[in-house]
């Protein structure tokens, strides 16, 4: 069985520019999740959907973050512009609903300059 | 807030040495409580879980036990080798719906 997809694994951009990090879950999986994982530190959750609809998004800075999941899959998660402190690594994983084990990929690390 | 603390790491043993991270948790409620290992260049793996208080969770030699009365989910091995060297991530679960809340993470060093 695949694992949780992440691309790319690597970013280096410069602030103010925009990025943007795309994940595919494991089939059948219809919950998602983006998370932020900063240098040290655990991840901590960013949205969550629940196949279309993002349930979660409490800790989603929207004024520079969005997120989209079409048709209940494949998900984007944008940075628009990106700032310094964005630097982190975003990992997405996935589960087949909320109380059961998540699944992560290998993240994407965004290194802003 | 929900919380979790871990101890400071990084921790370096040798081969075949006992290992223990500490872990406790700030939660209302009864949360589900987590084990995660992250080994070089991969993404984060479940290693064990406990889903109420006296739980015992165990994976791989390695043991965590659920105790409400001190809040914590201390994670124990009695003889790593190498291939454990990885960032350790304590983590509960809200069983509202699931968020997992991480700790900052163990680094653990096995040497030969």
């Amino acid at each position: 069985e695949a694992g949780v997809v992440q691309s790319p694994r690597y970013k280096i951009i410069e602030k103010k520019q925009p990025v943007a990090f795309w994940c595919n879950p494991i089939s059948g999986h219809n919950t998602l999740y983006w998370y932020r994982q900063n240098l040290g530190q655990g991840p901590e959750l960013l949205i969550r959907y629940e196949n279309e609809e993002a349930v979660d998004d409490s800790q989603l800075p929207k004024d520079r973050f969005s997120a989209e999941r079409l048709k209940g899959v494949d998900s984007t998660l944008k940075i628009q512009p990106a700032e310094l402190g964005d630097s982190a690594v975003y990992l997405c994983a996935s589960s087949t609903g909320d109380f059961n084990e998540q699944f992560f990929g290998p993240g994407t690390r965004l290194t802003v300059l | 807030g929900d919380s979790v603390t871990q101890m400071e790491g990084p921790v370096t043993l040798s081969e075949e040495a006992f290992l223990t991270i500490n872990c406790t948790y700030t939660a209302t409620g009864y949360p589900s409580l987590f084990w995660y290992v992250q080994y070089p260049g991969e993404g984060l793996q479940l290693l064990l879980k406990a889903t109420k208080a006296d739980d015992k969770g165990s994976n791989k030699g390695f043991e965590a036990t659920y105790r409400k009365e001190t809040t914590s989910f201390h994670l124990e091995k009695g003889s790593v080798q190498v291939s454990d060297s990885a960032v350790y991530f304590c983590a509960l679960s809200d069983k509202s719906y699931g968020k997992l809340t991480f700790g900052q993470g163990t680094i653990l060093t096995v040497h030969p």
